[in-house]
């Protein structure tokens, strides 16, 4: 079983829409957890930290629920230039090891 | 890709030569984490380094790849008698929560 699990879609929407990406993770020790954006060939772009209480950054919004080991990704008001691939990230906590662990990715497509 | 730098961002060798990847993390720090991306999956971990010192290294291949950040330079990621199986982009990342990556080096073994 992957430690970091995601659909990889594509989840194809219209502008203007509300999308949601969801993210389950294995590992209980799991200690951060993170969304990054990854434009194609370019490289992942933090898009915000995910926090216990859920956290909102414009159109943005990210919860944690530690008890069902799940990520989830809200995005409103879809803008072409939200098409990219979403990666759920955590950190999983390891005695001398701080390193990420990436889940494969979801792409979103925005279409006019 | 704020600050870290990585070169050459696009790498062509032949199958058994050599392959040598620069990284120069974000200013002030002495972390750096290399990452690849094999075509169409996600990244993986590969090492992690601090000045002068490998703290993890559980994610590199057993042989052929080895890395290192000296005291003065970049860090390099070096592998030998590279086969096709090792084109992929190569990231890496610093500092050590929130991780911002490099804009990569993409490895083609022709």
């Amino acid at each position: 079983r992957k430690e970091v699990e995601q659909d990889p879609g594509p989840f194809n929407v219209p502008e203007g829409a509300t999308v949601a990406f969801n993210c389950t993770y294995s590992n209980s020790a799991s200690q951060s957890f993170f969304w990054y954006r990854q434009d194609c060939r370019k490289e992942p772009k933090l898009l915000m930290s995910v926090y216990s209480s859920g956290n909102e950054d414009g159109r943005f919004t990210a919860q944690l629920n530690r008890a069902s080991q799940y990520i989830s990704l809200l995005i409103r008001d879809s803008k072409l230039s939200d098409s990219a691939t979403y990666l759920c990230v955590v950190n999983i906590n390891r005695p001398g090891r701080r390193a990420l662990t990436f889940g494969s990715g979801t792409r979103l497509q925005v279409q006019p | 890709n704020a600050g870290v730098m990585q070169n050459p961002r696009h790498l062509v060798r032949r199958r058994g030569q050599e392959a040598r990847l620069r990284c120069s993390p974000m200013k002030g720090h002495s972390h750096v984490y290399w990452y690849r991306q094999l075509p169409e999956e996600g990244l993986k971990f590969m090492v992690y380094l601090q000045k002068e010192n490998i703290i993890d290294e559980s994610g590199m291949p057993k042989e052929r790849f080895s890395a290192e950040f000296p005291k003065e330079g970049p860090s390099i990621l070096r592998i030998q008698q590279v086969v096709r199986g090792d084109s992929a982009a190569y990231f890496c990342a610093s500092p050590r929560y929130e991780q911002y990556f490099g804009p990569g080096t993409r490895l083609t073994v022709t």
